[in-house]
């Protein structure tokens, strides 16, 4: 059985550029959840898909977006990059059963820094 | 809205010792209670897990017990070992559509020889 994953590792940006972060979840999982985690702070939830559609949306603005594959990896953009979007990108999959009660299992993260 | 408090770290103790990590929530409902562990340079790693109320959860020494009287889910280990150090992280998942985590502040355990 095969893990999360995240790609890249790390990576560096600049202000005002774009950005992609890739997940792949976990073998018979559907659902990918994204979260941003700030130096010294618990993760915070992005938005989630299921289906290939956006199921749930945190407190982010629309510059985050993101999009799910029919194999149910995923993307997570963020454009017009800020210096407080520097951070940890973890990305979370879960199998569908009772809401409130699913496991998620979390990929290793995308550290981005934004200089 | 929900959320989840811990206690301030970081925590040092020597190898050995007791540990305990507060941690108390609010939420609507009865939502389901994790402690995730963070190791340096690392993603989160689901360390126990309690879904209903006097549920105890546990794994690798660790125990945390679901006590909806006083809203609390305390991380307990009888004997810390230096490969304990890490972050800790308390959690609920939202009883909402996504079941999304809400997640604490986070707590530093550093455990020294």
């Amino acid at each position: 059985e095969t893990g999360v994953t995240q790609s890249p590792t790390h990576l560096i940006k600049t202000r005002g550029q774009q950005v992609t972060l890739r997940c792949s979840s976990q073998s018979g999982h559907n659902t990918v959840s994204w979260y941003q985690q700030a130096l010294g702070q618990g993760p915070q939830f992005i938005f989630q898909y299921y289906r290939e559609e956006e199921n749930g949306r945190g407190n982010f603005p629309p510059r985050f977006s993101g999009l799910q594959f029919p194999n149910y990896s995923s993307e997570l953009n963020v454009n017009a990059l800020e210096l407080d979007d520097s951070a940890l990108y973890l990305c979370a999959s879960s199998g569908r059963g009772l809401a409130g009660h699913n496991e998620q299992f979390f990929g290793p993260g995308t550290r981005l820094t934004v200089l | 809205g929900d959320s989840v408090t811990q206690m301030e770290g970081p925590v040092t103790l020597s190898e050995e010792a007791f540990l305990t990590i507060n941690c108390t929530y609010t939420a609507t409902g009865y939502p389901s209670l994790f402690w995730y562990v963070q190791y340096p340079g690392e993603g989160l790693q689901l360390l126990l897990k309690a879904t209903k109320a006097d549920d105890k959860g546990s794994n690798k020494g660790f125990e945390a017990t679901y006590r909806k009287e006083t809203t609390s889910f305390h991380l307990e280990k009888g004997s810390v070992q230096v490969s304990d150090s890490a972050v800790y992280f308390c959690a609920l998942s939202d009883l909402g559509n996504t079941g999304k985590l809400i997640f604490g502040q986070g707590t530093t355990l550093q455990v020294k020889p």
